[in-house]
């Protein structure tokens, strides 16, 4: 069974920094394009980022390009988002996805961004 | 940045009864490989989002086959061919055939 779990959210301050992790297990995490996906409070659905199954090939949403890095550690079956310079906007549930279709998510993890 | 427009926003059902979700993308969503990068998710309260439909078509393991997907080019419907109490939530078509991945503004099905 594939499981996802997202751990790092938190309370931050406008232009601050988090980062996020997402360890997975129940697939081989090294064949997988791996996403990240966030949901503001009320809102719908929003893609952040995804990575390539080597790393080689990084996407960003535009709202996120020069802040957010997203990374992975395949030896660790590991999935990570480098959040930077931190905005209200940025405040969300941040999913982690299997695949490049987002086939599993995990439960997320709420990112405030507030003073 | 494709634009993915979901008609009706909110949806009341009898079970038993047929539903319908439309979605209309800003540009074809079919590719060069005959593929058509359209899904659909659903997510219910309190939950995650779960993957139903991939592909314009394909049910998703597990998924009931009372959820079908269909369409062609910029125009896809998502048909729940008799809902049940367990199908509320709100519906979101996505497409992928392009970065930005960019989704539906999503449809908010309950039962009457």
């Amino acid at each position: 069974e594939v499981q996802l779990v997202e751990s790092g959210g938190g309370l931050v301050q406008p232009g601050g920094s988090l980062r996020l992790s997402c360890a997975a297990s129940g697939f081989t995490f090294s064949s997988y394009w791996m996403s990240w996906v966030r949901q503001a409070p009320g809102k719908g659905l929003e893609w952040v980022a995804n990575i390539k199954q080597d790393g080689s090939e990084k996407y960003y949403v535009d709202s996120v390009k020069g802040r957010f890095t997203i990374s992975r550690d395949n030896a660790k079956n590991s999935l990570y988002l480098q959040m930077n310079s931190l905005r209200a906007e940025d405040t969300a549930v941040y999913y982690c996805a299997e695949g490049y279709f987002f086939d599993s998510w995990g439960q997320g993890t709420l990112v405030t961004v507030s003073s | 940045d494709i634009v993915m427009t979901q008609t009706p926003l909110s949806l009341s059902v009898t079970p038993g009864q047929p539903a319908s979700i439309s979605c209309k993308s800003s540009q074809s969503l079919l590719h060069s490989d005959g593929k058509t990068y359209l899904y659909w998710y659903l997510q219910k309260s309190g939950q995650s989002p779960q993957l139903l439909i991939y592909e314009l078509s394909n049910r998703f393991s597990g998924v009931p086959d009372r959820f079908s997907g269909s369409g062609s080019g910029t125009d896809f419907t998502l048909t729940i061919s008799r809902v049940e109490a367990e199908d509320v939530g709100v519906y979101y078509c996505m497409q992928s055939i392009q970065v930005p991945q960019t989704f539906g503004q999503g449809t908010k099905v309950e039962i009457k």
